[in-house]
């Protein structure tokens, strides 16, 4: 398996585009993380999925963000307007989850920059 | 919110001695797991020790968990230049699987 796939690695966009961060989890995971990690903040988990449901969206920063998993193997994260305090990186994670969380399997991440 | 908070927040050794990071947190939990993060890169999994475990070895690292004081310590022995990295603590709190990691700690092993 070729691990979590994020993209763009890169993002680099002007206050107020749209920017549509993506994510291919693991084969076989069921649940799938969302994170934005800053040096002030640190690492935030914004929404997470169970079997492509929405559990827990408490850390999304406000309506600007949304994110949706349409299936078991894709997920995007969505900034619109996008502000110079959203520049990032954001992680997506993927982990087989029953009772509890086994590991989780990071992306290489999606720096974004607003300018 | 940050379910977990390491200490220290910096820790500098040399080559060869232990490291220790510590790792509070707040409410009960089904596991927790150590992390280490490389600059730049994304987080690679350590170690996960259940919440009815106390002490778990793998290869150099050791981690044991305090459930009563809410609190696991993350032991590096014999330490190397290429340890050197961010570490951090996640936690799932109990009947919820949403994993919150800390602040981290970053440790420097100098050659």
């Amino acid at each position: 398996d070729a691990g979590v796939i994020q993209s763009p690695r890169h993002e680099v966009t002007e206050m107020g585009q749209e920017v549509t961060l993506r994510c291919k989890p693991i084969s076989g995971h069921n649940s799938l993380f969302w994170y934005r990690q800053t040096m002030m903040r640190g690492l935030e988990l914004l929404i997470y999925f169970n079997n492509n449901v929405p559990i827990d969206d408490s850390g999304m920063p406000e309506d600007r963000f949304s994110a949706k998993m349409p299936n078991a193997s894709f997920s995007t994260l969505k900034i619109q307007p996008s502000e110079p305090r959203d520049s990032a990186v954001y992680f997506c994670a993927s982990s087989s989850w029953t009772d509890y969380n086994e590991k989780l399997f990071f992306g290489s991440g999606t720096q974004l920059s607003v300018l | 919110s940050q379910q977990g908070e390491e200490d220290p927040q910096a820790l500098s050794i040399q080559e060869g001695e232990n490291a220790t990071m510590n790792c509070s947190y707040k409410t009960s939990i089904n596991n927790l797991q150590w992390y280490r993060q490389n600059s730049g890169r994304g987080l690679v999994h350590l170690i996960l020790i259940r919440s009815n475990e106390r002490e778990k070895h793998s290869g150099r690292l050791r981690v044991t968990l305090d459930t009563s004081k809410k609190s696991s310590s993350l032991l590096i022995t014999a330490s190397r230049a290429a340890d050197t990295a961010s570490y951090f603590c996640a936690t799932d709190r109990n009947n919820n699987n949403d994993m919150r990691f800390g602040a981290g700690t970053r440790l420097t092993v100098k050659p």
